[in-house]
């Protein structure tokens, strides 16, 4: 099935730096969602877009739909060691059509 | 606040056993969904049901089936479990398709077959 590519894989950074992720797709989605995982729970959701160029935040948090609706990031910034767990993104190309999720980014912050 | 909840939360099968995942969510929602998640395939649907009465395959349904008991209740069924089949289910809820998809996530089953 369709598949978002996420990147990166993992990411282990220093308490107090900035973190960037994306997700990518060949084709188009008109939503674009993040999630995190923190370890032993299901997924939250952080940020939903739904236009494209769309910039929403949610804290220390900012997220991007990319101007071609191919790809979304996620930025956080003063990272802090509750941020440590897995981020998601997912795809929506329709209302009503299933999401599809990336791979997963997973942080881990050093205090 | 329970929302989705889950169980059971851990489950070691041995292969060819059966089991039901069960799932309910307090939350009205029309939509029921269980996923999978692999290491470093992010979730995967298996089923879901749009609402009470209808279920559908996602992207991964073989080996399971689904009941969408009411509106409440969507449970999985492993007939014969296969190690294959070793993942964290996910069973979440959306309050319709129509209404856009801001997706509630149950806490997790982790099960292991041997």
């Amino acid at each position: 099935g369709q598949q978002l590519n996420q990147s990166p894989q993992s990411m282990f950074i220093q308490e107090g730096e900035d973190v960037s992720m994306n997700c990518t797709s060949s084709s188009i989605f008109n939503t674009w969602l993040w999630y995190k995982q923190d370890p032993g729970e299901g997924p939250v959701l952080l940020i939903a877009l739904y236009k494209a160029g769309e910039l929403t935040s949610n804290g220390r948090l900012t997220a991007q739909f990319g101007i071609t609706r191919k790809d979304s990031f996620l930025n956080i910034s003063a990272s802090i060691p509750s941020d440590v767990g897995i981020y998601f993104c997912a795809g929506q190309r329709t209302a009503g059509n299933m999401l599809t999720f990336g791979g997963g980014t997973r942080l881990m912050v050093k205090p | 606040n329970a929302g989705v909840t889950q169980t059971p939360k851990f489950q070691v099968l041995k292969t060819g056993q059966s089991m039901t995942l069960q799932c309910a969510q307090d939350m009205n929602h029309n939509s029921m969904y269980w996923y999978r998640q692999d290491p470093g395939m992010g979730l995967r649907l298996i089923y879901y049901s749009a609402s009470e009465g209808t279920t559908d395959k996602g992207e991964v349904p073989n080996g399971y089936n689904v009941s969408r008991l009411n509106k409440r209740e969507f449970s999985l069924r492993l007939e014969s479990a296969a190690p294959s089949q070793t993942s964290v289910y996910f069973c979440a809820s959306s309050p319709g398709q129509a209404s856009g998809n801001t997706i509630y996530f149950g806490e997790g089953s982790w099960l292991t077959v041997v």
